[in-house]
């Protein structure tokens, strides 16, 4: 089924611990994106990318760091995770700027 | 900076109608999503203006004033499954980006 992946599921972490979430997506699009959500903050951008090769940060991107080498994968690495990095991750994709995005089911990460 | 303001709650009955507003300040403007998520899943996407006026789509229905920074969506005929909460996003056009800025949502519970 095509759509976009994210892995793990779930994840607790030991806090100081290095983690990378995991975002594939075969739709081919342009534009990836990593949100965290947590309760009453909504979405919250933390870094994107417009194409292959190039990432930009987004509202709250300290603490985290991507990486797109393809159009298809899009991983975010937490480099020493803290307990304030305990959220939900959703990871989407876009064809463009008049195009919605689609999202992963997202990563349910714990940092204890 | 960006600012989507969204009421945090709103109760309705069902087969009722319900108006969920989004207002937004951003750097540019680059066309506005909504956003449907059930509780414990993906956002998924429900309409799309850049253009002022109404865009309907069945029973949803959504309004954008770009002058006023102003959007609306209009839920008909609820139904219990409506009971989810509903985002607001904007795509601020900011040096080519894609980036999708969101509001903190609204959690619309749909009474018998």
């Amino acid at each position: 089924i095509a759509g976009i992946t994210q892995a793990p599921t779930s994840q607790i972490l030991a806090a100081g611990r290095r983690m990378t979430l995991r975002c594939t997506q075969d739709m081919r699009h342009n534009a990836m994106y990593w949100y965290r959500q947590d309760l009453g903050l909504g979405l919250r951008l933390i870094h994107y990318s417009n194409t292959a090769g190039t990432t930009g940060k987004g509202e709250v991107p300290d603490g985290y760091s991507v990486s797109r080498a393809n159009t298809d994968d899009f991983p975010l690495t937490l480099a020493s995770a803290v307990p304030s990095q305990t959220s939900v991750y959703f990871c989407a994709s876009s064809d463009g700027s008049n195009t919605e995005a689609f999202f992963g089911q997202g990563t349910r990460l714990t940092v204890v | 900076g960006q600012n989507i303001d969204q009421p945090t709650e709103m109760t309705a009955t069902e087969g009722a109608i319900v108006q969920i507003n989004c207002t937004y300040q951003t750097s540019g403007f680059n066309g506005l999503f909504w956003y449907q998520q059930h509780a414990g899943e993906a956002p998924t996407f429900l309409s799309y203006n850049v253009l002022d006026g109404l865009e309907e789509k069945g029973r949803f229905s959504s309004f954008l004033s770009r002058s006023k920074g102003y959007s609306y969506l209009l839920l008909k005929e609820l139904q219990m499954k409506d009971s989810a909460s509903y985002l607001c996003a904007v795509r601020p056009r900011m040096d080519s980006s894609y980036k999708l800025i969101f509001g903190s949502g609204t959690r619309l519970l749909v009474r018998p």
